[in-house]
């Protein structure tokens, strides 16, 4: 079965572009949660939708970044405009319904780097 | 206070050994823990849940102190494989979403 797919795997911009990742979780989960992670603040909750209703967007850094999930099948992350502060790895995972509430299933990460 | 903090490490530490990583949350209200293994440039995998009464696969035990708010996690005969980077995580106050620690680096050597 597949598992989150997450795209880009890299990407490389320059500040002041516009960066978007695309998430797709697995099939039949339904809560998705984006997440990033930094070496000095580790693991941080940005946002997380349920049955694509966004929940909960109090971790979104301010409001160069947002967040949308049209279908239970695609969400994607933006930011507009970036700044290298943002470099960071990008998590996206899901979750079933009715599920463990622990397990989170992760994608492999989208790494992002702003010049 | 952080909501959930662990030591960073790394603790280094030969094969065979065993090894205890510490964990502290912030909101008393928390009713889920877990353990989560990261390892080098991959994503977080769910490692085990931690039960009020203690709990144990193979070589892992997992205990929690609801009343020091504090969890942990010990290792047993150690493997070159453990070497990873071990997440605590904690749900949010509503329980619908998870909040990690920073998590501790274990190396294991032979």
């Amino acid at each position: 079965d597949a598992g989150v797919i997450q795209s880009p795997r890299h990407e490389v911009t320059e500040m002041g572009q516009e960066v978007t990742l695309r998430c797709k979780p697995i099939s039949g989960h339904n809560s998705l949660f984006w997440y990033r992670q930094t070496m000095m603040r580790g693991l941080e909750l940005l946002i997380y939708f349920n049955n694509n209703v966004p929940i909960d967007d109090s971790g979104m850094p301010e409001d160069r970044f947002s967040a949308k999930m049209p279908n239970a099948s695609f969400s994607t992350l933006k930011i507009q405009p970036s700044e290298p502060r943002d470099s960071a790895v990008y998590f996206c995972a899901s979750r079933g319904q009715g599920a463990n509430t622990g397990e989170l299933f992760f994608g492999e990460g989208s790494r992002l780097t702003v010049l | 206070r952080k909501e959930v903090e662990q030591d960073p490490g790394p603790f280094n530490v030969p094969e065979g050994a065993t090894v205890a990583f510490n964990c502290t949350y912030s909101n008393s209200a928390s009713q889920s823990f877990f353990w989560y293994r990261q390892d080098c440039r991959k994503e977080p995998k769910l490692l085990m849940s931690v039960y009020s009464s203690g709990n144990e696969d193979g070589r892992f035990t997992a205990q929690l102190n609801r009343a020091s708010q504090y969890i942990s996690l010990l290792i047993r005969d150690s493997k070159l494989s453990d070497s990873a980077t071990y997440l605590c995580v904690v749900n949010n106050q509503a329980g619908t979403a998870l909040i990690f620690g920073k998590g501790t680096t274990l190396s294991v050597s032979s």
